[in-house]
């Protein structure tokens, strides 16, 4: 397991892209058994996956947000990066990247969490 | 899509005692893709169990996982002060690929 770490603006106003990265410690990141997902918490309700991708640049992105929704990963710098476009209210929540292990369809690393809020 | 439906929604018990912790899903989901996960506030989930009973690495052998098609359970033999926290079941199948049940809080009694 390792210490992912999720970095980018605690505030982004509506209608505007939300632009988080994550950095993956080590060179984990060119391995072929684990793709790298993002994950959120809106305040009291349950955890939603937003999507994943692999080390070749290949995606796939929760069905509900696919429409808005760009992973885009960067080997040279151990980093993954998440954009949301035309954000609401609704998109306020604690965002998290996470290790997804290709054998088992588990998440076995998790950064802390970064605090998205939508507002003007 | 399958929903995962974790009970109870709180359980309060005292360390020491036995936590019994349900997630049932809609439809039938491979054993080899339920993993449970600990959360405890303002930390990272930590995962505990993967392919439905097999224990992550680091993970105390009083934490164990059971179960097969729509009904799983989370077993914590004995409560230690630590494992207070928030529970999730998650599978991987059906479109959204990953999906998570709403938790169950484990609270001191």
């Amino acid at each position: 397991q390792v210490q992912l770490q999720e970095s980018g603006p605690g505030l982004v106003k509506p209608s505007q892209t939300l632009s988080l990265t994550c950095t993956v410690p080590g060179g984990s990141i060119r391995s072929g058994n684990y793709y790298w997902t993002w994950i959120r918490q809106p305040a009291g309700k349950g955890l939603e996956w937003i999507g994943l991708i692999y080390t070749s640049g290949s995606i796939d992105y929760n069905p509900s947000l696919r429409s808005r929704v760009t992973m885009s990963v960067d080997r040279s710098n151990n980093q993954f990066s998440l954009k949301l476009s035309s954000v609401t209210a609704a998109d306020t929540a604690v965002y998290y990247c996470a290790r997804l292990s290709a054998f088992n369809g588990s998440f076995d690393s998790w950064g802390q969490g970064t605090l998205v809020t939508v507002s003007a | 899509e399958i929903v995962l439906t974790q009970s109870p929604g709180t359980l309060s018990l005292s360390p020491g005692e036995r936590a019994t912790l349900s997630c049932r899903a809609s439809q039938s989901v491979f054993s080899t893709y339920l993993a449970w996960y600990q959360h405890k506030p303002g930390q990272a989930p930590r995962l505990l169990i993967y392919g439905a009973s097999i224990r992550a690495t680091g993970i105390p052998d009083r934490f164990s996982g059971s179960g097969s098609e729509t009904d799983f359970t989370l077993t914590i033999s004995r409560l230690e002060p630590e494992d207070f926290a928030v529970y999730y079941c998650q599978q991987f199948g059906n479109s959204p690929m990953y999906s998570f049940g709403l938790g169950t809080k484990l609270e001191i009694k």
